[in-house]
């Protein structure tokens, strides 16, 4: 157990549909991340939240929206969702806006089917 | 972020040292050099980090020449349970808008 929990670990919704991923950081993090992963684009960053604020952007969709709530846990809002949507999607925290010694810490991921 | 370069694939057997060697000819001069595992379907996991020379842990050794384009993984006696895929990832601890930007990986068969 990595400490980074996130929920649910599968998902799977029709087309055109709405989704929302939950992650809870470890414990005393204050960054998270979120990150795709397809078998074609390998592990893609999306988007950075610090306690609360948007830090950094990746190849995030207009579709998909995020935001860190203020006991830290982060939500990864994908809407119209598409075929290509499908993939792992994996949340991971470190203490602070920086990556530490230690990396990230991330989470088992949530696989998202799209049918 | 500095651009990496790994090899696609290896294979080995059980008992050997296996190493992967990752080009990063652009490396800045605050860029550390950081390698994930990920087994499939699990979220990569933190292997080791350094900056120049050699760093040990207990789980593998990093190898920085003195010019630091290229960094080397070594991970000694493997077993079955180590085939996976080993990213090499090259960027600034300090940067505030830092983003770990994973490469194509290594995906490392150990073999009995």
């Amino acid at each position: 157990d990595s400490g980074v929990t996130q929920t649910p670990k599968h998902l799977i919704t029709a087309t055109g549909q709405r989704v929302t991923l939950r992650c809870s950081p470890r414990s005393g993090d204050l960054s998270v991340y979120w990150y795709q992963q397809s078998l074609d684009q390998g592990l893609q960053f999306l988007i950075q939240y610090y306690n609360g604020e948007e830090r950094a952007k990746g190849n995030i969709l207009e579709r998909f929206s995020a935001q860190q709530f203020p006991d830290l846990h982060s939500e990864l809002n994908l809407s119209s969702l598409e075929l290509g949507d499908s993939a792992l999607y994996f949340c991971a925290s470190s203490p602070s806006f920086r990556m530490s010694n230690y990396g990230y810490t991330f989470g088992s991921g949530t696989r998202l089917t799209v049918v | 972020l500095a651009k990496t370069t790994q090899p696609i694939s290896m294979d080995s057997y059980e008992g050997q040292e296996v190493n992967i060697t990752c080009s990063h000819n652009n490396i800045a001069t605050n860029d550390y050099i950081t390698w994930y595992q990920q087994f499939p379907s699990q979220g990569p996991r933190f292997i080791i980090q350094g900056y120049k020379t050699k760093v040990t842990n207990e789980v593998a050794s990093l190898f920085i020449p003195a010019d630091r384009k290229s960094s080397t993984l070594s991970l000694p006696r493997v077993s079955l349970s180590d085939t996976a895929v080993y990213y090499c990832l090259v960027g600034v601890l300090n940067n505030a808008g830092n983003m770990l930007t994973f490469g194509g990986g290594t995906r490392l068969m150990v073999k009995p």
